[in-house]
């Protein structure tokens, strides 16, 4: 199976700061169709998971423009611009690349 | 608006089973694969099993390949989980998530039914 390792895997942030993490495949994300399957999801506490962004930097919508994704082949970074009080969570990354799709351990983002 | 509501989670013996359920409304249920994701108290989320639309296709974690069946009834919008032979490490919530057609992901998640096997 494809591992994914996320960093750091806790983030203290500044509200109204930048924040990043990242994400790193075992093997790399790029499919036998040309596209790249990386997702990032968000599970603020007490919640269930929700989709921020697919293959690898489309945001979902209504999801805030503060969040950003980029990367490629092996390695991928989560962006948010300026933190706002409700990113706190965890955020996993996911690959749809290769059976079985497979998340990162999670980054968790307090304040 | 789309909605998936998981339901069947309990708390159940080692060795026992139990049968999940996943209702889902506003969008048509049989155009989508479905999966379940599980989630251990305070880990990581694991995709456990999915099934294509018509329900001809299923695959399955290793973790759980020969005790979980995965089903669904498109005729009653549910997906369901049937897990046989449980142990602790099947502790988990479990979620239901809606397969985004073409862009190998999930888009949208149930709120989870909790399983805890325990004796």
């Amino acid at each position: 199976d494809v591992v994914m390792t996320q960093s750091p895997l806790s983030l203290p942030v500044t509200l109204g700061q930048p924040a990043s993490m990242s994400c790193r495949s075992s093997q790399s994300l790029v499919h036998s169709d040309g596209n790249t399957y990386l997702n990032w999801f968000q599970q603020r506490p007490g919640q269930s998971p929700r989709r921020l962004i697919y293959k690898v930097s489309n945001r979902d919508s209504g999801v805030p423009d503060r969040f950003s994704g980029s990367g490629s082949g092996t390695d991928f970074t989560l962006k948010i611009s300026r933190v706002e009080a409700e990113d706190v969570g965890v955020y996993y990354c996911m690959q749809g690349t290769h059976w079985p799709w497979t998340f990162g351990q999670g980054t968790k983002v307090d304040i | 608006e789309v909605q998936l509501v998981e339901s069947g989670g309990d708390l159940v013996q080692p060795g026992g089973s139990l049968r999940l359920s996943c209702e889902v409304s506003g969008f048509t249920f049989s155009s989508h694969w479905m999966h379940w994701v599980r989630q251990a108290p305070g880990k990581g989320l694991v995709l456990v099993s999915r099934i294509k639309g018509d329900g001809s296709w299923t695959d399955y974690a290793d973790s759980v390949k020969g005790r979980f069946t995965i089903s669904r009834d498109n005729a009653k919008n549910t997906l369901y989980l049937q897990m046989n032979s449980l142990t602790a490490e099947d502790t988990a919530m479990y979620y239901c998530a809606r397969d985004h057609y073409g862009y190998n992901s999930v888009d949208c998640w149930g709120q989870g039914t909790l399983v805890t096997v325990s004796s």
